[in-house]
């Protein structure tokens, strides 16, 4: 059964820093892209980051490009999420989804979200 | 403001048909191919269709979708009340570095 979970979320002051997890299960993590994507409260849904299945790229969204970093660990499963320099706008929940094929067997057109964690809220206040 | 754009609302009674809209904000956005997702409060988004019109397994054949040029679209037929949740559509923009991009999103309501 494949399975994502996220976690590392929480309160930050603007301007702290925060990294996320996302562990999985259920599949051979290291053959698969995996992406970020999160959600303010009471708004829509909104695209990170992705990394590579190695970690060898890595491609960001407009609004966290240069603070944000993506990383991963194929030997312990896990994706992560570094955030730097936080602001308000900042807060939400952060999903963390894989794509349905393995990179050996697909293009960016491909990886789009198949399955998805339960997600981690993040909330940045003073 | 979102590059994929979709009506905030939409809404029908029990056994309606009803058809949200996803358009390229510029007209240099060509899709190649859509997916929509379904997203019940305090859930996590669910693939609902992917590859324009392709229902993942479990996914019930009153969803379809369809798409041309820079726009598509999310049918749901024999609406039912479980069908009432929020609904998104999401597309590969490879300009630039090349990004996912997601709509809006659309609050569908069953009267």
């Amino acid at each position: 059964h494949v399975q994502l979970e996220e976690s590392g979320g929480g309160v930050v002051q603007p301007g702290g820093s925060l990294r996320l997890s996302c562990t999985s299960s259920g599949f051979t993590f290291g053959d698969f892209v995996i992406h970020w994507v999160r959600q303010a409260p009471g708004k829509g849904l909104e695209w990170v980051a992705l990394i590579s299945h190695d970690g060898s790229d890595q491609k960001y969204g407009d609004s966290v490009r240069g603070r944000f970093t993506v990383s991963r660990d194929n030997f312990e499963n896990t994706l992560y999420l570094q955030m730097n320099s936080l602001t308000t706008e900042d807060t939400g929940v952060y999903y963390c989804a894989k794509v349905p094929l393995a990179s050996s067997n697909s293009g960016p057109k491909d990886w789009y979200f198949d399955v998805w964690g339960r997600g981690t809220l993040v909330t940045v206040s003073s | 403001q979102s590059v994929l754009t979709q009506p905030p609302s939409a809404s029908g009674t029990p056994g309606q048909r009803v058809t949200i809209s996803c358009s390229g904000t510029s007209s240099r956005i060509v899709f190649d191919y859509v997916y929509w997702y379904q997203q019940f409060p305090g859930a996590a988004p669910k693939l609902l269709i992917y590859r324009n019109n392709q229902r993942p397994s479990g996914v019930p054949d009153r969803f379809s979708g369809s798409q041309s040029g820079s726009s598509a679209s999310l049918a749901i037929s024999g609406l039912q009340s479980e069908d009432e949740a929020d609904y998104y559509c999401a597309t590969w923009d490879d300009r630039l570095s090349g990004r996912w991009v997601f709509g809006g999103g659309t609050k569908v309501t069953v009267l």
